[in-house]
Protein backbone atom coordinates (compact mmCIF):
# COMPACT_ATOMS: atom_id res chain seq x y z
CA UNK A 1 0.00 0.00 0.00
CA UNK A 2 1.43 3.21 -0.90
CA UNK A 3 1.74 5.85 1.87
CA UNK A 4 1.63 10.21 1.85
CA UNK A 5 3.20 11.37 -1.13
CA UNK A 6 3.91 14.86 -1.31
CA UNK A 7 5.59 16.98 -4.67
CA UNK A 8 8.37 18.62 -4.73
CA UNK A 9 10.43 17.20 -2.18
CA UNK A 10 12.12 20.91 -2.58
CA UNK A 11 11.18 23.99 -4.37
CA UNK A 12 13.22 27.33 -4.27
CA UNK A 13 11.68 30.24 -5.28
CA UNK A 14 11.94 34.38 -4.82
CA UNK A 15 10.02 36.59 -2.55
CA UNK A 16 6.56 37.17 -4.12
CA UNK A 17 6.53 34.17 -6.30
CA UNK A 18 4.23 31.54 -6.11
CA UNK A 19 4.30 27.96 -4.91
CA UNK A 20 1.71 25.22 -5.06
CA UNK A 21 2.72 22.02 -2.80
CA UNK A 22 0.87 18.84 -3.47
CA UNK A 23 -0.15 15.69 -1.38
CA UNK A 24 -1.32 12.57 -2.03
CA UNK A 25 -2.93 11.05 0.94
CA UNK A 26 -2.93 6.61 1.47
CA UNK A 27 -5.97 5.53 -0.71
CA UNK A 28 -9.46 5.85 1.37
CA UNK A 29 -8.00 8.15 4.20
CA UNK A 30 -10.73 10.47 4.60
CA UNK A 31 -8.59 12.85 6.82
CA UNK A 32 -6.23 15.26 5.41
CA UNK A 33 -3.68 17.59 6.98
CA UNK A 34 -1.20 20.40 6.85
CA UNK A 35 1.45 20.99 9.26
CA UNK A 36 4.55 23.09 8.52
CA UNK A 37 7.89 23.31 10.54
CA UNK A 38 10.05 26.03 10.80
CA UNK A 39 13.54 24.95 11.61
CA UNK A 40 13.99 23.99 15.11
CA UNK A 41 10.13 24.83 15.59
CA UNK A 42 7.45 22.68 16.67
CA UNK A 43 5.50 20.56 14.26
CA UNK A 44 2.56 23.40 13.57
CA UNK A 45 -0.53 22.42 12.47
CA UNK A 46 -2.27 24.53 9.72
CA UNK A 47 -5.50 22.74 8.54
CA UNK A 48 -7.17 19.62 8.20
CA UNK A 49 -10.13 18.52 5.45
CA UNK A 50 -12.46 15.80 5.87
CA UNK A 51 -13.14 14.39 2.29
CA UNK A 52 -13.22 17.72 0.61
CA UNK A 53 -14.86 19.93 3.48
CA UNK A 54 -12.25 22.62 5.81
CA UNK A 55 -12.65 20.87 8.89
CA UNK A 56 -10.37 23.17 10.69
CA UNK A 57 -8.47 25.63 8.96
CA UNK A 58 -7.07 27.73 11.89
CA UNK A 59 -3.85 27.47 11.90
CA UNK A 60 -3.72 29.28 8.29
CA UNK A 61 -1.46 32.03 8.67
CA UNK A 62 -3.05 34.45 6.43
CA UNK A 63 -4.55 35.10 3.21
CA UNK A 64 -1.94 34.47 0.69
CA UNK A 65 -2.14 30.80 1.92
CA UNK A 66 -5.08 28.75 0.14
CA UNK A 67 -5.31 24.80 0.27
CA UNK A 68 -7.84 22.74 -1.24
CA UNK A 69 -9.10 19.56 -1.73
CA UNK A 70 -10.74 18.44 -5.09
CA UNK A 71 -13.22 15.29 -4.72
CA UNK A 72 -12.00 14.57 -1.55
CA UNK A 73 -8.55 12.89 -3.13
CA UNK A 74 -5.21 14.62 -3.29
CA UNK A 75 -4.59 18.04 -2.03
CA UNK A 76 -2.68 21.29 -3.10
CA UNK A 77 -1.70 23.96 -1.30
CA UNK A 78 -1.08 27.36 -2.69
CA UNK A 79 1.07 30.27 -1.11
CA UNK A 80 0.91 33.40 -3.31
CA UNK A 81 2.98 35.78 -3.41
CA UNK A 82 5.36 33.84 -1.01
CA UNK A 83 7.24 35.32 1.73
CA UNK A 84 10.53 34.98 3.34
CA UNK A 85 8.56 33.80 6.54
CA UNK A 86 6.87 30.77 4.71
CA UNK A 87 10.70 29.20 4.26
CA UNK A 88 10.25 25.90 6.15
CA UNK A 89 9.06 21.87 5.77
CA UNK A 90 5.32 21.05 4.66
CA UNK A 91 3.89 18.07 6.03
CA UNK A 92 1.54 16.32 4.96
CA UNK A 93 -0.63 13.61 6.49
CA UNK A 94 -3.38 11.36 6.32
CA UNK A 95 -5.97 8.95 8.43
CA UNK A 96 -8.70 7.45 8.93
CA UNK A 97 -11.01 8.19 11.63
CA UNK A 98 -8.09 6.77 14.14
CA UNK A 99 -5.65 9.43 16.13
CA UNK A 100 -2.38 8.12 14.69
CA UNK A 101 -1.47 10.12 11.66
CA UNK A 102 0.18 8.58 8.07
CA UNK A 103 2.75 11.05 7.31
CA UNK A 104 4.61 12.18 4.06
CA UNK A 105 8.58 12.69 3.62
CA UNK A 106 7.62 16.67 3.67
CA UNK A 107 8.01 19.40 0.99
CA UNK A 108 10.43 22.05 2.10
CA UNK A 109 9.91 25.10 0.63
CA UNK A 110 12.74 28.06 0.46
CA UNK A 111 12.09 31.52 -0.07
CA UNK A 112 14.80 33.91 -1.36
CA UNK B 1 1.19 30.14 23.08
CA UNK B 2 2.43 26.44 22.72
CA UNK B 3 0.34 24.19 24.35
CA UNK B 4 2.92 20.89 23.80
CA UNK B 5 6.50 21.52 25.28
CA UNK B 6 9.54 19.73 24.88
CA UNK B 7 12.23 21.74 26.77
CA UNK B 8 15.26 19.53 25.75
CA UNK B 9 16.17 20.10 22.19
CA UNK B 10 18.94 17.36 22.40
CA UNK B 11 19.67 14.35 24.38
CA UNK B 12 22.98 11.99 24.48
CA UNK B 13 23.02 9.05 25.62
CA UNK B 14 25.43 5.58 25.71
CA UNK B 15 23.89 2.55 23.59
CA UNK B 16 22.75 0.22 26.09
CA UNK B 17 21.35 2.65 28.48
CA UNK B 18 18.24 4.27 29.33
CA UNK B 19 17.16 7.19 27.39
CA UNK B 20 14.18 9.48 28.83
CA UNK B 21 12.46 11.95 26.66
CA UNK B 22 10.05 14.38 28.67
CA UNK B 23 6.78 16.08 27.86
CA UNK B 24 4.67 19.00 29.06
CA UNK B 25 0.90 20.15 28.34
CA UNK B 26 -0.95 22.99 29.27
CA UNK B 27 -4.49 21.89 27.51
CA UNK B 28 -6.35 19.44 30.35
CA UNK B 29 -8.58 18.88 27.44
CA UNK B 30 -6.25 16.49 25.81
CA UNK B 31 -7.49 12.77 25.94
CA UNK B 32 -4.43 11.04 23.71
CA UNK B 33 -1.15 11.24 23.55
CA UNK B 34 2.13 10.19 21.28
CA UNK B 35 5.02 10.01 20.04
CA UNK B 36 6.32 9.93 17.00
CA UNK B 37 10.18 9.37 15.18
CA UNK B 38 11.53 11.46 12.80
CA UNK B 39 15.21 10.44 10.76
CA UNK B 40 16.38 13.08 8.05
CA UNK B 41 14.16 13.62 4.98
CA UNK B 42 11.74 11.29 6.19
CA UNK B 43 8.27 12.49 7.89
CA UNK B 44 7.49 11.16 11.20
CA UNK B 45 6.55 8.19 11.82
CA UNK B 46 4.11 7.25 14.57
CA UNK B 47 6.17 5.44 17.44
CA UNK B 48 3.55 4.66 20.53
CA UNK B 49 0.87 6.20 22.74
CA UNK B 50 -1.25 6.08 25.44
CA UNK B 51 -4.50 7.24 26.30
CA UNK B 52 -5.63 9.60 29.08
CA UNK B 53 -7.25 6.86 31.29
CA UNK B 54 -3.80 4.87 31.19
CA UNK B 55 -0.54 6.05 32.97
CA UNK B 56 1.64 3.57 31.65
CA UNK B 57 2.03 2.25 28.02
CA UNK B 58 4.42 -0.29 27.17
CA UNK B 59 5.62 -1.49 23.41
CA UNK B 60 9.11 -3.72 23.51
CA UNK B 61 11.91 -1.00 24.78
CA UNK B 62 9.79 1.88 24.39
CA UNK B 63 7.42 2.90 27.41
CA UNK B 64 5.08 5.76 27.90
CA UNK B 65 4.12 7.19 31.19
CA UNK B 66 0.99 9.77 32.05
CA UNK B 67 0.96 11.99 35.12
CA UNK B 68 -2.53 13.53 33.77
CA UNK B 69 -1.95 15.42 37.30
CA UNK B 70 1.14 17.12 36.60
CA UNK B 71 0.35 17.58 32.32
CA UNK B 72 3.59 15.47 32.12
CA UNK B 73 4.64 12.63 30.00
CA UNK B 74 7.65 10.57 28.71
CA UNK B 75 8.93 8.05 26.65
CA UNK B 76 11.51 5.66 28.00
CA UNK B 77 13.61 3.56 25.57
CA UNK B 78 15.74 0.78 27.16
CA UNK B 79 18.18 -0.44 25.94
CA UNK B 80 18.80 2.33 23.85
CA UNK B 81 20.46 1.64 20.45
CA UNK B 82 22.31 3.48 17.64
CA UNK B 83 19.52 3.21 15.16
CA UNK B 84 17.11 5.09 17.57
CA UNK B 85 19.14 8.23 16.75
CA UNK B 86 16.22 10.56 15.48
CA UNK B 87 14.12 13.53 16.28
CA UNK B 88 11.02 12.50 18.73
CA UNK B 89 8.19 14.63 18.73
CA UNK B 90 5.65 14.51 21.66
CA UNK B 91 2.00 14.70 20.36
CA UNK B 92 -1.92 15.50 22.27
CA UNK B 93 -4.70 15.35 20.95
CA UNK B 94 -8.52 16.23 21.77
CA UNK B 95 -10.21 15.83 18.93
CA UNK B 96 -9.59 16.09 15.39
CA UNK B 97 -6.82 18.22 16.25
CA UNK B 98 -3.47 17.08 16.73
CA UNK B 99 -0.95 19.36 18.49
CA UNK B 100 3.04 18.79 18.29
CA UNK B 101 5.89 19.62 20.26
CA UNK B 102 9.41 20.99 19.08
CA UNK B 103 10.93 17.72 19.23
CA UNK B 104 14.23 16.40 21.18
CA UNK B 105 16.85 15.18 19.26
CA UNK B 106 18.23 11.85 20.23
CA UNK B 107 21.37 10.88 19.86
CA UNK B 108 23.07 7.41 20.94
CA UNK B 109 26.05 6.75 21.11
CA UNK B 110 27.70 3.45 20.32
Amino acid sequence: EAGVTQFPSHSVIEKGQTVTLRCDPISGHDNLYWYRRVMGKEIKFLLHFVKESKQDESGMPNNRFLAERTGGTYSTLKVQPAELEDSGVYFCASSQGGRELFFGEGSRLTVL
Amino acid sequence: DQQVKQNSPSLSVQEGRISILNCDYTNSMFDYFLWYKKYPAEGPTFLISISSIKDKNEDGRFTVFLNKSAKHLSLHIVPSQPGDSAVYFCAATGGFKTIFGAGTRLFVKA
